[in-house]
């Protein structure tokens, strides 16, 4: 079972530039979640969606959006890329809001 | 609101030594308390978990107890390897989005 797949692997993005990172699941999981990852500051949710459909705004949604059109697929996207984006993303999902969350293996986007 | 506070790090111990990762929580109600760990270049992984006050969630030698009077889920280990070097999550499920709520995190190193 592939879990959860996040592509790219890494990117380097010029600011100003607009980028998706994606995220697929095979577990048929009803919740998805964005996460960056910050030296020094842990894990923020960005962006999550309790079931398709529906998405909501987390601790540091600005300058990203995203869309959950079916149970699967869950991309992020950066509109416009700044210097401060530069981070590592996982995507997650769990079963429900309630159960743990299983994680991708991240996207590192440096924004330059 | 919620969050959940861990000890810093890094953590620098000896092969075989004790391992003790604090991790305190604040929130309404009995959430359910995760661990999770990062190795290199991946994503989180669940380790342990407690979904229930007094509970102690175990898996690969490490234990924590859900210690509702202090607040606590510490970690623990009785004789640490250099694979168990990485970086450890504590996490409480209660977010508004029903997320997890994430420590930031303490990197742990065990030399041979």
């Amino acid at each position: 079972t592939a879990g959860i797949t996040q592509a790219p692997t890494s990117q380097i993005l010029a600011a100003g530039r607009s980028m998706t990172l994606r995220c697929t699941q095979d577990m048929r999981h009803n919740a998805m979640y964005w996460y960056r990852q910050d030296l020094g500051l842990g894990l923020r949710l960005i962006h999550y969606s309790n079931t398709a459909g529906t998405t909501g705004k987390g601790e540091v949604p600005d300058g990203y959006s995203v869309s959950r059109a079916n149970t699967d697929d869950f991309p992020l996207t950066l509109a416009s890329a700044v210097p401060s984006q530069t981070s590592v993303y996982f995507c997650a999902s769990s079963v429900t809001g309630e159960s743990e969350a299983f994680f991708g293996q991240g996207t590192r986007l440096t924004v330059v | 609101g919620n969050s959940v506070t861990q000890m810093e790090g890094p953590v620098t111990l000896s092969e075989e030594a004790f391992l003790t990762i604090n991790c305190t929580y604040t929130a309404t109600g009995y959430p359910s308390l995760f661990w999770y760990v990062q190795y290199p270049g991946e994503g989180l992984q669940l380790l342990l978990k407690a979904t229930k006050a007094d509970d102690k969630g175990s898996n690969k030698g490490f234990e924590a107890t859900y210690r509702k009077e202090t607040t606590s889920f510490h970690l623990e280990k009785g004789s640490v390897q250099v694979s168990d070097s990485a970086v450890y999550f504590c996490a409480l499920h209660g977010g508004s989005q029903g997320n997890l709520i994430f420590g930031k995190g303490t990197k742990l190193s065990v030399k041979p």
